[in-house]
């Protein structure tokens, strides 16, 4: 079975960079597929961060470009994301996830809310 | 980017009724449509990827039909565990974009 589990501070400074951590287990992430983040804000939807194929290309989404990285370690088979310049905006739990074809996420991480405050 | 757009936002249902969401897209996406159902506190779960085919382990009371901009989920006999938020999701265009959900909840 594919488990995916985020870890990282839960509160971030404004102006700081959030840093999550992906730990992947069932699975490696060398074997295939994109492995992604994704976020949802306090009551509301949810919106694709970006993601990361075996081969380390990346795809963001064109929204948050500018201050996303996301990266992999697949001797440790895990990835991680990077948010710089964060606001209250940024408030989300944050879910890394394992997506077909870049899109469709059949596998989730549990979630990891990261509050932006000072 | 694509809007995704569903209706209603929430709706209050009984055991055994039967439940309809629709999705509507801001451009034509043919079939590249997933929905996902969430529990509060959870992450969300794939339940119909390409609009029609239901994922494995998925129960066959949920199905999802439509095409190009409107599509639809239908839950044929609501069960207890299927109160949740249900989101629609397009993986047409970059980037993939969701509803903004649609919450069932117990009359």
């Amino acid at each position: 079975q594919v488990l995916l589990q985020e870890s990282g501070p839960g509160l971030v400074k404004p102006s700081e960079t959030l840093s999550l951590t992906c730990t992947v287990s069932g699975y490696s992430i060398n074997s295939g597929y994109f492995w992604g983040w994704i976020r949802q804000p306090p009551g509301k939807g949810l919106e694709w961060i970006g993601s990361i194929l075996n081969s380390g290309t990346t795809y963001y989404n064109p929204s948050l470009r500018s201050r996303i990285t996301v990266s992999m370690d697949t001797s440790q088979n895990q990835f991680f994301l990077k948010l710089s310049s964060v606001t209250a905006a940024d408030t989300a739990v944050y879910f890394c996830s394992r997506e077909v074809g870049g899109t469709t996420v059949d596998y989730w991480g549990q979630g990891t809310l990261v509050t932006v405050s000072s | 980017d694509i809007q995704m757009t569903q209706s209603p936002s929430s709706l209050s249902a009984s055991v055994g009724d039967r439940v309809t969401i629709a999705c509507r897209a801001s451009q034509s996406i043919g079939n590249n449509l997933n929905w996902y159902q969430q529990k509060p506190g959870k992450a969300p779960n794939l339940l119909i990827h390409v609009a029609t085919r239901l994922q494995s382990g998925v129960p066959p009371r949920f199905s999802g039909s439509g095409s190009g901009t409107d599509f639809t989920l239908t839950i044929s006999t609501l069960q207890p565990e299927d109160f949740a938020t249900y989101h629609c999701q397009q993986s047409f265009g970059t980037p993939p974009t969701f509803g903004q959900g649609t919450k069932v909840e117990i009359k």
